[in-house]
């Protein structure tokens, strides 16, 4: 098992400019989330799944979007990146409401 | 409020002594659960230990335990005979109810000296 990917694990984006992060499981976990960690800050829910064609929003949601098609994927897409979302985004994945699975993260910067 | 407070941002310990890292929660329902995580300069997040509210006993797994007192609304993860592999962040987590969703504290950097 691969356990949860995500890629890619660092990018630079110009502000305005949009892009998915991607995140596969292949645990066949029903809930998946997208977190984002800032220094001091620990880590902030951004959007959550608890299954293929249910998404809901987390405690930062602003400015992203998911969608869940399959029970592996749970792609973050930035719409129109700002400043502000510079951060590390961390995917994880849990089957019931146990320990979660982290992916090793993706580093963003937004200049 | 804060649902997670972990008070220490940093801590400092002997190579094989006993370290205490605070977390105390806020929630109102009944049924939740508590999670330490580790997550070393590397940047992966690696679960440590879970405690279900209802659970009787302290959870313990290896060199790590968790100090519940639920009363005091408390859940300190002991790490005993610290490595220096064990310098590191440490966060805290609860889940409430019947949710999936995890709320972290902001965390405790810890380092063991030799």
């Amino acid at each position: 098992n691969a356990g949860v990917t995500q890629t890619p694990k660092f990018q630079v984006l110009k502000t305005g400019q949009s892009m998915t992060l991607q995140c596969a499981q292949d645990m066949n976990h029903e809930y998946m989330s997208w977190y984002r960690q800032d220094p001091g800050m620990g880590l902030r829910l951004i959007h959550y799944s608890v299954g293929a064609g249910i998404t809901d929003q987390g405690e930062v949601p602003n400015g992203y979007n998911v969608s869940r098609s399959t029970t592996e994927d749970f792609p973050l897409r930035l719409l129109s990146a700002a400043p502000s979302q510079t951060s590390v985004y961390f995917c994880a994945s849990s089957y019931g409401r146990g320990e979660q699975f982290f992916g090793p993260g993706t580093r963003l910067t937004v200049l | 409020a804060q649902k997670i407070t972990q008070t220490q941002p940093g801590m400092f310990v002997q190579e094989k002594e006993a370290v205490t890292l605070d977390c105390t929660y806020d929630t109102s329902d009944p049924s939740y659960g508590l999670f330490w995580y580790k997550q070393p300069s590397s940047g992966e997040m690696i679960f440590l230990i879970y405690q279900g509210s209802y659970d009787q006993q302290n959870a313990t797994e290896g060199r790590y335990s968790l100090n519940f007192q639920k009363a005091r609304k408390s859940a300190n993860l002991v790490i005993s005979a610290s490595q220096l592999g064990d310098s590191a962040m440490y966060f805290c987590a609860m889940r409430e109810g019947s949710n999936y969703k995890l709320t972290f504290g902001k965390g405790t950097l810890l380092t063991v000296n030799p």
